[in-house]
């Protein structure tokens, strides 16, 4: 069955650099575009970045000087990397499969927590 | 796009009927045909599951009091019947334009 888990540090001291992997099963990441959506705590849904099942990716503008998405379709796992984090970025991290359009399944999350 | 969701929270009886309205900045009609609005439900300590897509398509397995409607720039979700089930935070979200946005949330609560 279709799955996706996050999986990385749960903290990050502030202007260092947060590695999160999304493991999926039950598809291929050559067929499903995979997204990155983050939540503060209490708070609602930011969009973070996409990658599409050609490889090619997409960031929110306000992250990308900081965001790297990439993947290793061998391993069914997509990768993010966001640089200098701060406080602002404590929040659960999600990843969720997107067949054209729609987030049908997401991940459990992964909560991040910036601090020294 | 910026999705405005109203009401921000919502309570409800058991059986009574409710409405959440998504209202979006643009027309959220994709140049192929499709209206990329989605709404998804996300229960307490839970991730957001997908509840109705491309406005009025209802995920398999979701129950049929849920339904979807709208064009263009409004949209509306409509729970035919609270449950118990029912509570948590309803988002409208928009793939039309990038970057995707999602809507600030309907907190629904049951009486």
């Amino acid at each position: 069955q279709v799955q996706l888990k996050e999986s990385g540090p749960g903290l990050v001291q502030p202007s260092q650099t947060l590695s999160l992997t999304c493991t999926v099963s039950g598809f291929s990441l050559t067929s499903y575009n995979v997204h990155w959506v983050r939540q503060p705590t209490g708070k609602g849904l930011e969009w973070m970045g996409v990658i599409w099942t050609g490889g090619s990716t997409d960031y929110n503008s306000a992250l990308k000087s900081r965001l790297s998405i990439s993947r290793d379709t061998s391993k069914s796992q997509v990768f993010l990397k966001m640089n200098s984090l701060q406080t602002e970025d404590i929040a659960t991290y999600y990843c969720a499969r997107d067949p054209g359009g729609v987030f049908d399944y997401w991940g459990q999350g992964v909560m991040v927590t910036v601090s020294s | 796009v910026v999705l405005t969701q109203t009401p921000p929270t919502l309570s409800a009886t058991i059986g009574q009927s409710v409405s959440i309205s998504c209202r979006s900045s643009q027309s959220l009609l994709d140049s192929d045909g499709d209206t990329y609005l989605n709404w998804l439900l996300q229960r307490p300590g839970q991730s957001p599951q997908l509840l109705i897509y491309s406005v009025s398509n209802l995920e398999s397995g979701v129950p049929n009091r849920f339904s979807g409607s709208g064009s263009e720039t409004d949209f509306t979700l409509k729970i035919s019947g609270v449950e118990a089930e029912d509570l948590g935070v309803y988002y409208c979200m928009q793939a039309t334009h990038a970057p995707l946005t999602f809507g600030s949330g309907t907190k629904l609560e049951i009486k």
